[in-house]
């Protein structure tokens, strides 16, 4: 069975300061996407980034950017001038095919 | 555009009795999906569509049914409920599987 890890079930970082949040998965296929997700108290999941396996170059969006290793099948995600609004849960997880696996989550709090 | 909706937003049911939740998207997905969210598991699929008439189990189907007749629309059922199927429903469609998906606010199911 596929399965993706998030070992940091809580994380604080202060406002205006950088954090990263760490994700591995395991698989077996070569092709295959990842992505983390966001869900802030109401309830609404979001997608924050995603990359594509093949690609060696890490993905990013603004102020959010991924470190993807490969060979260490590890997805981590860094916030950068972390805001208030940033505070959520964070979900990693993994798409093969047509079968999408997710971590446990991240809580993240920003202190202002 | 409404995105995706679900209904109902709450429900409260005893052992055994049965239920239909709906999913709705008016973006023209192929992709649809039903998940269920439970404290520390994050999120689990259940069952899943690649179009019209289709469905496929995902990592958690047992105990529920789905149907997908007509394509902006997936239906979640519970033909038996158990308290086990205590949880937090999401729904999400994407154009592709690989792609982003766009979520529903859930739907918060407890079985007495």
């Amino acid at each position: 069975a596929q399965t993706v890890t998030q070992s940091q079930p809580e994380m604080s970082v202060q406002e205006a300061e950088t954090v990263t949040l760490s994700c591995t998965y395991d698989t077996s296929e070569s092709d295959y996407y990842l992505f983390w997700y966001k869900q802030p108290p109401s309830r609404q999941m979001i997608l924050v980034i995603r990359q594509e396996a093949y690609k060696q170059q890490n993905a990013t969006e603004n102020r959010f950017s991924v470190n993807f290793q490969k060979a260490a099948k590890s997805f981590s995600l860094k916030i950068s001038d972390s805001q208030l609004g940033d505070a959520a849960m964070y979900f990693c997880a993994q798409n093969t095919g047509n079968q999408f696996y997710f971590g446990t989550g991240t809580s993240l709090t920003v202190i202002p | 555009n409404a995105g995706v909706t679900q209904t109902p937003k709450f429900r409260v049911l005893k052992t055994g009795q049965s239920m239909t939740l709906l999913c709705a998207q008016d973006m023209n997905h192929e992709y649809m999906y039903w998940y269920r969210q439970d404290p520390g598991m994050g999120l689990r699929l259940i069952h899943y569509s690649v179009g019209e008439g289709t469905t496929a189990k995902g990592e958690v189907p047992d105990g529920y049914n789905v149907s997908r007749l007509k394509k902006q629309n997936f239906l979640l059922g519970l033909e038996s409920a158990a308290p086990s199927q205590t949880s937090v429903y999401f729904c999400a469609s994407s154009y592709f599987s690989a792609y982003e998906q766009y979520f529903g606010p859930g739907t918060r199911l407890t079985v007495t």
